[in-house]
């Protein structure tokens, strides 16, 4: 069974503090690996990763995958409170639709001013 | 990426009942995909809602409870059937566009169940 875990599970910083999120998975046949943020309902879509050590990068934040030990990081720069959600992992599996994901638990990031 | 909307944004059943979630796509897509998010937990996939054919339901979810009308490549919507409290969640519809396009998501339905 397809599985995804997210460390830590919560994350208390202050503005302009740098984070990293971690998300391990296990997979039979793996296909992607997504990042999404998630403010009151709806998630965000972040980064779609496929190959190994090619870094994503939108703005402050970066995200990478290594595909030999399944894990992928998120990193946030110069965190700002409105970084402050929950930041999900999630799961393409091969042989699936591309709609289906298998989600990680997510991890709550609180920014303080 | 698609714009995705759904309503209603939040309502409030009391048990028995049931409430249709709707999902409006502004583009034709193949693929479109209904979540749900208990209080507290992960998204997890409800069902595939395929167009011109019956809903594709993973484990756990159960047509009767569930219905899913797709009659369209834009629209689709999620009825909750014979509610209880334990259906209260956010019910999310979502959308992939294309081939190794990423999963999108609508603006999601909070259903809380008295």
């Amino acid at each position: 069974e397809d599985k995804v875990v997210q460390s830590p599970l919560s994350l208390v910083v202050h503005e302009g503090d740098t984070v990293t999120l971690n998300c391990s998975y296990e997979v039979t046949n793996f296909r992607s690996l997504l990042w999404y943020k998630q403010e009151k309902k709806a998630p965000t879509f972040l980064f779609m990763l496929t190959s190994s050590g090619i870094e994503k990068k939108s703005g402050r934040l970066s995200s990478i995958l290594d595909k030999k030990e399944l894990f992928s990081i998120l990193n946030i720069t110069a965190t700002q409170t409105g970084d402050s959600a929950v930041y999900l992992c999630a799961l393409n599996a091969g042989g699936t639709s591309y709609g289906k994901l298998t989600f990680g638990q997510g991890t709550i990031l609180t920014v303080h001013p | 990426s698609a714009v995705i909307s759904q309503k209603p944004s939040r309502d409030i059943c009391q048990r028995g009942t049931s409430l249709t979630i709707q999902c409006q796509v502004d583009s034709q897509v193949t693929m479109m995909f209904w979540y749900r998010q208990q209080p507290g937990q992960s998204l997890t996939l409800i069902a595939t809602a395929n167009q011109g054919s019956e809903a594709t339901y993973e484990s756990g979810f159960v047509i009767d409870k569930f219905p899913i009308s797709r009659p369209n490549l834009t629209f689709s919507t999620l009825t909750v059937s014979n509610m209880s409290p334990e259906d209260s969640s956010i019910y999310l519809c979502s959308v992939v566009v294309g081939v190794n396009s990423p999963l999108h998501f609508g603006n999601g339905t909070r259903l809380t169940v008295t």
